[in-house]
């Protein structure tokens, strides 16, 4: 089974401060995690994901996360906050795979928000 | 192009109706899939498709739940006998399934929020 774990439901950085939002999985088979962002009234974007090559994965608009097998972490950083990075965050992990088959299994979110 | 495109965008019914909730998948995209996000909570699966068949619907959370995708297109989220504790934003997804499963991203579209009074 699969599960995740986003410690923070709501994050509140400076413009220009660093982004940390924490991500936490549970899988029983090698993962895929996936970062998402999801702005008001707008469906999910993929910013990132990690599909088992490199263990740093830049994604877009500066976002990176880095997978720790150790740790069993994936947490989502961007050096330099902007005010439109205000959204909701969504880690996922993927669930069994066959074919082309690949149901996503969603934390509970964190809430970013940034101010001047 | 065009992405994932679902109507009605905004749904209020009340309680014990049966609503319909529609989704066009991008062109050409093979695989589908639903979920639901409550208030305050991530996106939790519903069911997938994969062509005109619902290959994992293991998410439904119970028989008023039901999907079709009777050409392997567009899909349609059936649900009889609304209750409150059905009012979420219905989210569907589209992939292609070509090539390495890893290259397969999901996109989403922009959500029906179901309000039942």
């Amino acid at each position: 089974a699969q599960s995740v774990t986003q410690l923070g439901s709501h994050v509140s950085v400076s413009e220009g401060a660093l982004v940390l939002l924490r991500c936490n999985y549970s899988s029983s088979v090698p993962p895929y995690l996936f970062w998402y962002v999801q702005y008001p009234n707008q469906g999910l974007q993929l910013l990132l994901k990690y599909t088992s090559a490199a263990t740093l994965v830049k994604g877009i608009n500066g976002f990176e996360a880095e997978f720790k097998k150790s740790e069993t972490s994936f947490h989502l950083t961007k050096p330099s906050a902007h005010m439109s990075d205000a959204a909701e965050y969504f880690c996922a992990v993927s669930g069994v795979r066959t074919g082309g088959y690949n149901k996503l299994i969603f934390g509970a979110g964190t809430r970013l928000a940034v101010h001047p | 192009g065009a992405g994932v495109s679902q109507t009605p965008s905004n749904k209020v019914t009340e309680k014990g109706k049966y609503v319909e909730l529609r989704c066009d998948p991008i062109s050409g995209h093979t695989a589908l899939y639903w979920y639901r996000q409550s208030l305050g909570q991530g996106p939790e699966f519903l069911i997938y498709f994969q062509g005109t068949g619902a290959a994992d619907d293991s998410g439904l959370p119970n028989d008023r739940f039901f999907a079709v995708r009777p050409e392997g297109s567009v899909s349609t989220l059936k649900i009889q006998r609304t209750e409150r504790g059905d009012s979420a934003v219905y989210l569907c997804a589209s992939s292609l399934t070509r090539g390495a499963l890893k290259n397969n991203e999901q996109f989403f579209g922009p959500g029906t929020r179901l309000t039942v009074l």
